[in-house]
């Protein structure tokens, strides 16, 4: 059972431009997190997904951030015209349907805005 | 709402002595409590967690760490540090979601 699926792995983009980072979550599972971590910081929650809902997007800037989980295919975290204080890592999460509390965590998109 | 605070920054030991990463947290729920460990360009990795059971947990690696609700402590340990053991380590409390703490940095030295 391949684990969560993150990419690219590093990702430069100018600033102005768009970011799109992608999360397959594991087999069988329903549920999406992202999270940031920035520079010297510890991880912070942006969203919370279902297929196709947005459950709790408390985390996410209110403006240039977007995500959503299709039907079909990955969960995509969209940053338009990013700046530098973007640049962080970002892990995806994801979890089994129904309520549970364990996450399996993707290996990160190391986002760089030069 | 919940939080987290881990109270070290930054811990240095020696390999072969004992390891204790210290994590408080609040919570108005009875919450589920996690450690994960993060290697560099590596992804998060689950070490342990508590959820209501046991009140010291067991995790991979030779690493446990004991549910304190008096002290609102789940402080991480290992008797005996390895060079590999240095990483990132967060403490991690969830009542619904996932609240982090800032992450402790461990160093191994020879």
């Amino acid at each position: 059972n391949a684990g969560v699926m993150q990419n690219p792995r590093h990702l430069v983009r100018r600033r102005g431009q768009e970011a799109r980072l992608r999360c397959s979550p594991m087999k069988g599972h329903s549920h999406v997190y992202w999270y940031r971590q920035l520079p010297e910081e510890g991880l912070k929650f942006m969203v919370y997904l279902q297929k196709e809902n947005i459950i709790d997007e408390s985390g996410m800037p209110k403006e240039r951030f977007s995500a959503e989980f299709p039907k079909e295919g990955p969960s995509i975290l969209r940053i338009q015209q990013v700046v530098r204080g973007d640049s962080a890592a970002y892990f995806c999460a994801s979890s089994p349907p129904g309520f549970s509390y364990e996450q399996y965590f993707g290996p990160g998109t190391r986002l760089t805005v030069t | 709402a919940q939080s987290v605070t881990q109270l070290d920054s930054h811990v240095s030991v020696s390999e072969g002595t004992p390891v204790l990463l210290r994590c408080n947290y609040s919570s108005s729920y009875s919450p589920s409590l996690f450690w994960y460990v993060q290697h560099p360009n590596k992804g998060l990795q689950l070490l342990l967690k508590y959820t209501s059971a046991a009140t010291l947990v067991k995790g991979i690696n030779g690493f446990e760490a004991e549910f304190k609700k008096s002290e609102t402590s789940f402080h991480l340990t290992k008797p005996s540090a390895h060079m590999s053991d240095a990483a990132e380590y967060f403490c991690v409390v969830s009542v619904g979601d996932m609240r982090f703490g800032a992450g402790t940095r461990l160093t191994v030295k020879p």
